[in-house]
Formats: C-alpha cells, structure tokens, sequence
C-alpha cells in the first residue's frame, strides 16, 4: 500500500538530547514537509522540501535540522537547542497540486 | 487579522443537525483551499478542496467568497463519526515567503455530534 510513515510513535527525550524523527514515503512525492502542532493550535511549518538535496527553512525552524537525500526520506532532527521540543509531529508529502498528505505522527515528550 | 481563523467553537450538535462553520483567510492572492479533518491524537485527513464554484460531496458542501476572503463547510445530517476538528487550510502564494505551496492551517473547530 502507498502512503507515509513516521517512526516512533511517541518518543521520549530526555534534556540535553538530540533526537531524530523518521518520515518515509513511496508515493514517489517529490515535495515533503514537516509541522508541529501544539494543543489548541494550528500546524506550524518547520522545514520543508521540494526535491532532493534541497530544503528550506519554515516559520520555526529554529532547534531543528533536516536531510533529504532520498526522495522517499525526509528526517527531521529536533536538537538540544529546541527550547519546547514536546509536541505532535507531523510530516506530509505533495505531488503536484497543493494537497498535501499526511502521515501518523510522532508524539514527542521531553523528560 | 490572522492568516487564516476559523471559529474556535466548540460546536455540540445533536444526530441530525445541520452545522456551518466559517473561516476567513487574509492574503488576497491565495489561491487553494481546503477543508481537513483531525480526529482526537491522529493526522489531519483532507476532507475537500474548495474551488470557487463551491462544491458538494454528499452532506458536504463548501464554498468560497473571495470577495470576503471566506470559506465555509455546511455539514448536513450530522452523524456521531463526523465528530473531528476541522481544519480551514490556505496556501501561500509565491512571494509571501518563497514557495507556492505553503499552506497554512487555522487552528481548528471542535464539533461534538451527540446521540
């Protein structure tokens, strides 16, 4: 079946520590992204991606890193310097329109 | 005004009902709209697009005001499975920060449809 997966589902962090979030696709999407979402707020764009070897900043960017050296990979590193790393993440794919698909989530919780 | 606000509801309904929710975007240029739904701890799921003609899928019909830069979702007939928040989503056009295919979410609307 075709679609996205993100890898843990919930995952614990203690301070101090890096960790790194898994989001894979075979939709063959050339365009990936990644939010965050806090309780009783929107999505907000973290970093996102058009191609391979290529990505840009989103509107918090700041205290994350990303790499994407496959088309179907789009990992997302949340490091120490994130001040409020505890949230829902999200990462989504886009082929061609503006809709964008999303998938399951990872739930992050620092210690 | 905010890029995209919707109605903060929450909206508790009985079976049955009809329901509307609003949402008013702030960038005149943009140009894709869209209705997701996000059930309690689980991903958004595109529900409907919302083209300037307005559009119907069932008991959903959305519309589009770009005069008043408005989006609307009437829910007909409500069920207890169309309990989610729902999402007013919004791209950002070219210019506004690089890409065409940003998209920007609204905070969402809570509806409870109740036996």
């Amino acid at each position: 079946d075709g679609g996205i997966t993100q890898s843990p589902k919930y995952l614990f962090r203690k301070e101090g520590q890096n960790v790194t979030l898994s989001c894979e696709q075979n939709l063959n999407h050339d365009a990936m992204y990644w939010y965050r979402q806090d309780p009783g707020q929107g999505l907000r764009l973290i970093y996102y991606s058009q191609i391979v070897n290529d990505f840009q900043k989103g509107d918090i960017a700041e205290g994350y890193s990303v790499s994407r050296e496959k088309k179907e990979s789009f990992p997302l590193t949340v490091t120490s310097a994130q001040k409020n790393p505890t949230a829902f993440y999200l990462c989504a794919s886009r082929w061609d329109t503006d809709t964008q698909y999303f998938g399951p989530g990872t739930r992050l919780t620092v210690l | 005004r905010k890029e995209v606000e919707q109605d903060p509801g929450p909206f508790n309904v009985p079976e049955g009902a009809t329901v509307a929710f609003n949402c008013t975007y702030s960038n005149s240029a943009s140009q894709s709209f869209f209705w997701y739904r996000q059930d309690c701890r689980k991903e958004p799921k595109l529900l409907m697009s919302v083209y300037s003609s307005g559009n119907e899928d069932g008991r959903f019909t959305a519309q589009l005001n770009r005069a008043s830069q408005y989006i609307s979702l009437l829910i007909r007939d409500s069920k207890l499975s169309d309990s989610a928040t729902y999402l007013c989503v919004v791209n950002s056009p070219p210019g506004s920060g690089g890409s065409n295919y940003k998209l920007t979410f609204g905070k969402g609307t809570l509806l409870t449809v109740n036996p």
